[in-house]
């Protein structure tokens, strides 16, 4: 099992440039979710999803869009990246286990806006 | 006040130390207490957790809950140079008629255990 793995690891954009995160998981897990990580900050849930095909708004969800099209695929879309999205992300995923949601979380994406 | 307040140190020890990180929050509804830890540039990684109050110990490491303090805490014993990473504490409400699948984190708590 690879558990959780995200693409890809590092990116640098330009302002107003797009990309999109890719997180996959390989444990057949119904909830999976995108988190932001920032020094002072802690972990913020940007968006998450219950089940395939569909998404929720998380904390900080402005500036980004979600798709899980496939219930081991959950993408992370900026649209028109800015300097203050400049963080590393995180992408989990979990299941209920004797009533509490482990999360398992990928290595992360390291992504600078300049 | 935010729901889950974590100091977030830094913390320095030598190694063999009895360490203790604390968390506080709020929202009594919470019943399942986590604690993550994060070696740096990697993903958090579940420790441990428990079920509204009491303790679980593993090994090295106890997890306290005290539902009427709304305080939660993990003691590492023996404190090894591997034990440093950031440990983040998490918590959710419980299963029926809550999201328990969304988890409240607290800020983490740098830790470095000296050889």
């Amino acid at each position: 099992n690879a558990g959780v793995t995200q693409t890809p690891k590092f990116r640098v954009l330009k302002t107003g440039q797009s990309m999109t995160l890719l997180c996959a998981q390989d444990m057949n897990h119904e909830y999976m979710y995108w988190y932001r990580q920032d020094p002072g900050m802690g972990l913020r849930l940007i968006h998450y999803s219950v089940g395939e095909g569909t998404t929720a708004k998380g904390e900080v969800p402005d500036g980004y869009n979600v798709s899980r099209l496939k219930k081991q695929n959950f993408l992370l879309g900026l649209e028109s990246a800015a300097p203050s999205q400049t963080s590393v992300y995180f992408c989990a995923s979990s299941a209920r286990l004797a009533g509490v949601y482990e999360q398992y979380f990928g290595p992360g994406t390291r992504l600078t806006v300049t | 006040q935010k729901e889950v307040e974590q100091d977030p140190g830094p913390l320095s020890v030598p190694e063999g130390a009895i360490v203790s990180l604390n968390c506080t929050y709020s929202n009594s509804a919470f019943q399942y207490f986590m604690w993550y830890r994060q070696y740096s540039r990697k993903g958090p990684e579940l420790l441990m957790y428990t079920y509204s109050s009491g303790n679980k110990e593993d090994g090295r490491f106890t997890a306290q809950v005290d539902k009427s303090s709304k305080y939660i805490s993990l003691f590492i014993r023996d404190s090894q140079p591997s034990d440093s990473a950031t440990y983040l504490c998490a918590m959710s409400p419980p299963g029926s008629g809550g999201s328990n699948y969304k988890l409240t984190f607290g800020k983490g708590t740098l830790l470095t255990v000296n050889p």
